[in-house]
């Protein structure tokens, strides 16, 4: 049983650029979320998909969007880059459909920089 | 929304003494209260979770307890190794359709040998 994989690991850009972080979903798991974790700080929600399209959301603008596929796997974007958009982007997997809240599975992160 | 306060920020103790990391939430809809340990560079694991039909849960030295009445959940380490120093985060359920977590700012544990 593989975990959830993500990539890449780090990555800068600068302002107003638009980035594309990935995420493999654990074997089984229908249901990715997606979380931000600026430094010192909790995660926060940004979204989640189940069954290829959004199921929630958290407080972020528009220009975060995603995307999942059908073998679950799932793409974050974030356009216009801004130096606050620096953080850590968690993916996460869950056996549950997105109305129940159940364990989620982390990886390791895609440490983003924006300069 | 629901909001999560998460005490102490730090907390340091000898190997072999027990550690206690508390929370609050705000929402009495939420149902779900998983703890997740975060080692450096690493993704959040999670270690131990209570569900709001159960006051507490118990698993090997690691335990949680529920107070719904009161909004308040713990995590108690008992017998400190250091490998358990690291940062630690309470979560709650958003009790709304979304089921998303609600994460406290976490606490990090320092274990001295």
């Amino acid at each position: 049983e593989t975990g959830v994989t993500q990539s890449p690991t780090h990555l800068i850009k600068t302002r107003g650029q638009q980035v594309t972080l990935r995420c493999s979903s654990q074997s089984g798991h229908n249901t990715v979320s997606w979380y931000q974790q600026a430094l010192g700080q909790g995660p926060q929600f940004i979204f989640q998909y189940y069954r290829e399209e959004e199921n929630g959301r958290g407080n972020f603008p528009p220009r975060f969007s995603g995307l999942q596929f059908p073998n679950y796997s799932s793409e974050l974007n974030v356009n216009a880059l801004e130096l606050d958009d620096s953080a850590l982007y968690l993916c996460a997997s869950s056996p549950n459909p997105g109305s129940r809240t159940g364990e989620l599975f982390f990886g390791e992160g895609s440490r983003l920089t924006v300069l | 929304g629901e909001n999560v306060e998460q005490h102490p920020s730090t907390l340091s103790v000898q190997e072999g003494d027990s550690a206690v990391i508390k929370c609050t939430y705000s929402d009495s809809a939420s149902n779900y209260f998983p703890w997740y340990k975060q080692e450096l560079g690493k993704g959040p694991q999670l270690i131990i979770d209570i569900r709001s039909n159960v006051g507490e849960k118990k698993d090997q030295r690691i335990a949680v307890t529920l107070n719904k009445t009161a909004k308040h959940f713990s995590l108690h380490i008992t017998e400190t190794q250091p490998e358990d120093s690291a940062v630690y985060f309470c979560a709650a359920s958003d009790g709304g359709s979304q089921g998303n977590l609600i994460f406290g700012k976490g606490t990090k544990l320092s274990v001295k040998p």
